[in-house]
C-alpha cells in the first residue's frame, strides 16, 4: 500500500459541477501539498497546509490532522481545470516529499 | 526570465548517445532536484543539491550524472541511456530543503 492515496485515480465532469478529489496518507506529516500538472508537464504548487483550510479562487483545500485526509475542492468548475491534481506530504522523519500517483481530471463544457 | 526554466523542452536520443539536460532557478533558492515521472507512476526523486552539495541520490543508475556548479544551475548529464529512460524529468527548487518546491516545465525524453 502507497503512503500516499488519492480518489478517485480518474474524474469526468460537467461544466459548473463541484469537485473534490480526496488525499489519505499513513505517515506522520510536517506538512501537505497539493499541486497541478497541466498535459505540457509543467507542475505548479496550488496549496501547502499543515491545519485547518485554505482557499484560492474557486479551489479549497482542506485537512484533518487526525483523520489523516485532505481534500481538494473545486467549485464552478471550468474546461480550463482539466489537470492532473497530485497530492504529496512532507513527512516529519525528513524533507522528501512522499507523491500521490494523482487524479486526471476532465471538465467537459 | 522568471521561475525555473528547463532546456531542452523534448530531447530525442540514441542509446549511444551523451546530451544534458539543464535546469535554471532565478528564484534565489538554495535547495534543487531532478524528478523522473514515468507514464501514469508518482514522481520518482531522482537527486537533491542543497548549497551546491549533493545530499541525496535514489539508487539512481550511473547512466544519470547530475551537476550543481552553483546555487542557480543545475544539470543532468545522460549517457548510454536505456528506452524504459524515456519519460518527463522534472526540475524544481525550493528554500530550504523542507519548504514548498517550485517545477519547471519539465524535458520529455526519448531514448531510441
Amino acid at each position: 500500500k502507497n503512503e500516499v492515496e488519492q480518489s478517485p485515480q480518474n474524474l469526468t465532469a460537467q461544466e459548473g459541477e463541484f469537485i473534490t478529489i480526496n488525499c489519505s496518507y499513513s505517515v506522520g506529516i510536517s506538512a501537505l501539498h497539493w499541486l497541478q500538472q497541466h498535459p505540457g508537464g509543467g507542475i505548479v504548487s496550488l496549496f501547502m497546509l499543515s491545519s485547518g483550510k485554505k482557499k484560492h479562487g474557486r479551489l479549497i483545500a482542506t485537512i484533518n490532522i487526525q483523520e489523516k485526509h485532505s481534500s481538494l475542492h473545486i467549485t464552478a468548475s471550468h474546461p480550463r481545470d482539466s489537470a492532473v491534481y497530485i497530492c504529496a506530504v512532507s513527512p516529519d522523519s525528513n524533507y522528501q516529499l512522499i507523491w500521490g500517483a494523482g487524479t486526471k481530471l476532465i471538465i467537459k463544457p | 526570465e522568471t521561475g525555473v526554466t528547463q532546456t531542452p523542452r523534448h530531447l530525442v536520443m540514441g542509446m549511444t548517445n551523451k546530451k544534458s539536460l539543464k535546469c535554471e532557478q532565478h528564484l534565489g533558492h538554495n535547495a534543487m532536484y531532478w524528478y523522473k515521472q514515468s507514464a501514469k507512476k508518482p514522481l520518482e526523486l531522482m537527486f537533491v543539491y542543497s548549497l551546491e552539495e549533493r545530499v541525496e541520490n535514489n539508487s539512481v543508475p550511473s547512466r544519470f550524472s547530475p551537476e550543481c556548479p552553483n546555487s542557480s544551475h543545475l544539470f543532468l548529464h545522460l549517457h548510454t541511456l536505456q528506452p524504459e529512460d524515456s519519460a518527463l524529468y522534472l526540475c524544481a527548487s525550493s528554500q530550504e530543503r523542507a519548504y514548498e518546491q517550485y517545477f519547471g516545465p519539465g524535458t520529455r525524453l526519448t531514448v531510441t
